[in-house]
């Protein structure tokens, strides 16, 4: 079984400066896809960025941007130019494609200050 | 606009009753996913349907149950509540059976008492 583990129950970055949340995870699988996902208190969980295991190259979606080491089976998430409305749960998830069943770590609730 | 609608947004029930959360998905969405999120974790896959049928189920007893339906809507029962059946319910579809492009709705918060 899958599991995924996010160690940073709780973060804290200024306005405009960088964070890196962290992400492990641990599978017996080749081929897979991870995603970051970010849910505000509206609780709609919203898909930051993800990126396919075969693919070495690391995913960037403006601001985000990932660090994906898959023989360490880390997969970081770098948040350039916090704004205010980062804040939110950022929970990191994996998925097998042929089961399409995401399973998610526990999250790093994110707090974006001035 | 998420593309993806549940209701209701929240309940209450008591302890060995029945519910129905219901979930409406964007036109052409043949996989929908229930999660259950508790309390300060990550959501938990509970099963998912493509086309009509069941093709995946987490560990999660026999008293949750699904049902998708042609026209893109959806339904999680779950029968005899359970106090710790309190949580926040997702539902996600996607227009592929791999599920790469998941778009998840607020969800359903269910309390039992």
């Amino acid at each position: 079984a899958q599991t995924v583990t996010q160690s940073q129950p709780e973060m804290s970055v200024q306005e405009a400066e960088t964070v890196t949340l962290s992400c492990t995870y641990d599978t017996s699988e080749n081929n897979y896809y991870l995603f970051w996902y970010k849910q505000p208190p509206s609780r709609q969980m919203i898909l930051v960025i993800r990126q396919e295991a075969y693919k070495q190259q690391n995913a960037t979606e403006n601001r985000f941007s990932v660090n994906f080491q898959k023989a360490a089976k880390s997969f970081s998430l770098k948040i350039s130019d916090s704004q205010l409305g980062d804040t939110a749960m950022y929970f990191c998830a994996f998925m097998k494609p042929i089961l399409s069943k995401l399973t998610f770590g526990t999250g790093t609730r994110l707090q974006v200050t001035l | 606009e998420t593309g993806v609608t549940q209701s209701p947004t929240h309940l209450i029930k008591t302890r060995g009753q029945q519910v129905t959360l219901r979930c409406s998905s964007q036109s052409g969405h043949n996989t929908v996913s229930w999660y259950q999120q508790a309390l300060g974790q990550g959501p938990q896959f509970i099963f998912q349907y493509y086309r009509e049928e069941e093709n995946g189920r987490g560990n999660f007893p026999p008293r949750f149950s699904g049902l998708q339906f042609p026209n893109y809507s959806s339904e999680l029962n779950v029968n005899a509540l359970e106090l710790d059946d309190s949580a926040l319910y997702l539902c996600a579809s996607s227009p592929d059976r791999v599920g790469y492009g998941y778009t998840f709705g607020s969800g359903t918060r269910l309390t039992v008492v």
